[in-house]
C-alpha cells in the first residue's frame, strides 16, 4: 500500500518550458488535490477533483492545468513555466469533503525550480 | 479564504506548554490540524467537527468554537518530537480545505 505517490521529487526547468507533475493514489480516494507551499504562505490550493472526470479551480490556479481520467491519477501540468512557480508541490487525497472524513493524505512533495 | 494562525513561531523548552490559535472569517464545517516536519509532507493530527467538541491525541488536544469560528491546538508537556510546523485547515462546506500560514514550533532540551 503506497498511499500517494508523486514524481518527480526534484525538477529544474527553464522559463517557458512545460512539464507534468504526476500523482497517483492507491487508496480508492474520490477526492484529490494539488497544493503549493511557499515560505511564509502556507499551503495554497491550486486545483482539486471530487472524482474521475470532475476538476475545479482552487485559490491559485493560473498557469496550471489538471485532468482526472481515472480515480487513481491526478497530474498537474505547467503550461509555460515562470520563476513565480518555483515552489514545493504537494498532491493530497481523501475519501471526500463534507463527510467529516476529509482527512488528507499527502504525497512526499515535488520541489520545482524555474530558472 | 486562508484561516489566520497565531503565533507565527514559538520556542519551548521540553516540558513546557503551548497554544496555537486558528481563526476563520467564514463559517466552518470542520477544522483540521496537521504537523509538518522539515523536508517532509504534512501529517494529519486531528479533525474537529461542528459542535464545539474537544479532541485529544496523546498530550496534544484541540478545541473548536463554532460560533467564533476559532480553533486552538494545545500542546502539553512538550517533547522534542513535537517540533515542526503546525497547520490548521478550515473546511467551509465546499469541496476545499484551506490552510493557514503555519506556526513553527521548536522544542529545545
Amino acid at each position: 500500500n503506497a498511499g500517494v505517490t508523486q514524481t518527480p521529487k526534484f525538477q529544474v526547468l527553464k522559463t517557458g518550458q512545460s512539464m507534468t507533475l504526476q500523482c497517483a493514489q492507491d487508496m480508492n480516494h474520490e477526492y484529490m488535490s494539488w497544493y503549493r507551499q511557499d515560505p511564509g504562505m502556507g499551503l495554497r490550493l491550486i486545483h482539486y477533483s471530487v472524482g474521475a472526470g470532475i476538476t475545479d479551480q482552487g485559490e491559485v490556479p493560473n498557469g496550471y492545468n489538471v485532468s482526472r481520467s481515472t480515480t487513481e491519477d491526478f497530474p498537474l501540468r505547467l503550461l509555460s513555466a515562470a520563476p513565480s512557480q518555483t515552489s514545493v508541490y504537494f498532491c493530497a487525497s481523501s475519501y471526500g469533503p463534507g463527510s467529516g472524513a476529509n482527512v488528507l493524505t499527502f504525497g512526499a512533495g515535488s520541489r520545482l525550480t524555474v530558472l | 479564504q486562508q484561516p489566520v494562525q497565531s503565533p507565527q513561531a514559538v520556542i519551548l523548552r521540553e516540558g513546557e506548554d503551548a497554544v496555537i490559535n486558528c481563526s476563520s472569517s467564514k463559517a466552518l464545517y470542520s477544522v483540521h490540524w496537521y504537523r509538518q516536519k522539515h523536508g517532509e509532507a504534512p501529517v494529519f493530527l486531528m479533525i474537529l467537527l461542528k459542535g464545539g467538541e474537544q479532541k485529544g491525541h496523546d498530550k496534544i488536544s484541540a478545541s473548536f468554537n463554532e460560533k467564533k469560528q476559532q480553533s486552538s491546538l494545545y500542546l502539553t508537556a512538550s517533547q522534542l518530537s513535537y517540533s515542526g510546523t503546525y497547520f490548521c485547515g478550515s473546511e467551509t462546506g465546499a469541496n476545499n480545505l484551506f490552510f493557514g500560514t503555519g506556526t513553527r514550533l521548536t522544542v529545545i532540551p
